[in-house]
């Protein structure tokens, strides 16, 4: 147990609609990142937040935004879904933001667009 | 720009044997890499990283890894296989430059240890 948690595990739901993913990082971690896997693409970096702020954004499309709140936690919000968005989105935690930090992943969330 | 390549989809070894999975990379600056497990329906899991030092990383499990920066690898390696060992085996990379923080992940290894 990497002290990560995510949640739901599992997501299913329709195309145009919107969810929201939600993130717990480890106790004491100030970063959160966002990545999503599929077959396709791999494992894909989506953004990362620091301390509340906005600190780097990868291939994040405009439907999708992302958030972290004063006790840390996370939300990744994704809107108008498509069939292309059902995949794992996993959300990762590391104590700060050096290049040498760990990131401890959670369990993920599956989602899946019908 | 950073990459990382997995050369092999799968790798399949017969338990007690020594292990390894390949992992190649490209940064421009001063690499940190790392590898990651993930078993069906889990999150990844950290093995180990590579940040500076010697060459060769000890990890969970009874995993290490060697840097080569020469030929730009880090390829893992086991001495002796488990059964459950297998799973999905993904390398990453940062470079130095990046201020990000974000990893770079190969397209992933399965490794299969069969009895």
């Amino acid at each position: 147990d990497s002290g990560v948690t995510q949640t739901p595990k599992h997501l299913i739901t329709a195309t145009g609609q919107r969810v929201t993913l939600r993130c717990s990082p480890r106790s004491g971690d100030l970063s959160v990142y966002w990545y999503q896997q599929s077959l396709d693409q791999g494992l894909q970096f989506l953004i990362q937040y620091y301390n509340g702020e906005e600190r780097a954004k990868g291939n994040i499309l405009e439907r999708f935004s992302a958030q972290q709140f004063p006790d840390l936690h996370s939300e990744l919000n994704l809107s108008s879904l498509e069939l292309g968005d059902s995949a794992l989105y996993f959300c990762a935690s590391s104590g700060a933001t050096r290049n040498t930090d760990t990131q401890y992943f959670g369990p993920g969330t599956r989602l899946t667009v019908l | 720009a950073q990459s990382v390549a997995q050369p092999e989809d799968q790798v399949n070894v017969a338990e007690g044997n020594p292990l390894t999975v390949k992992c190649t990379y490209s940064v421009s600056g001063n690499p940190y890499l790392f590898w990651y497990v993930q078993y069906p329906n889990r999150g990844l899991q950290f093995l180990l990283k590579y940040i500076t030092g010697d060459n060769l990383v000890k990890g969970s499990y009874g995993f290490e890894a060697e840097f080569n920066k020469s030929q730009t690898s880090f390829h893992l390696k086991k001495p002796s296989a488990l059964v459950s060992d297998s799973a999905l085996y993904f390398c990453a990379v940062r470079d130095e430059n990046n201020q990000g923080g974000k990893l770079i992940f190969g397209q992933g290894t399965e490794l299969s240890v069969k009895p």
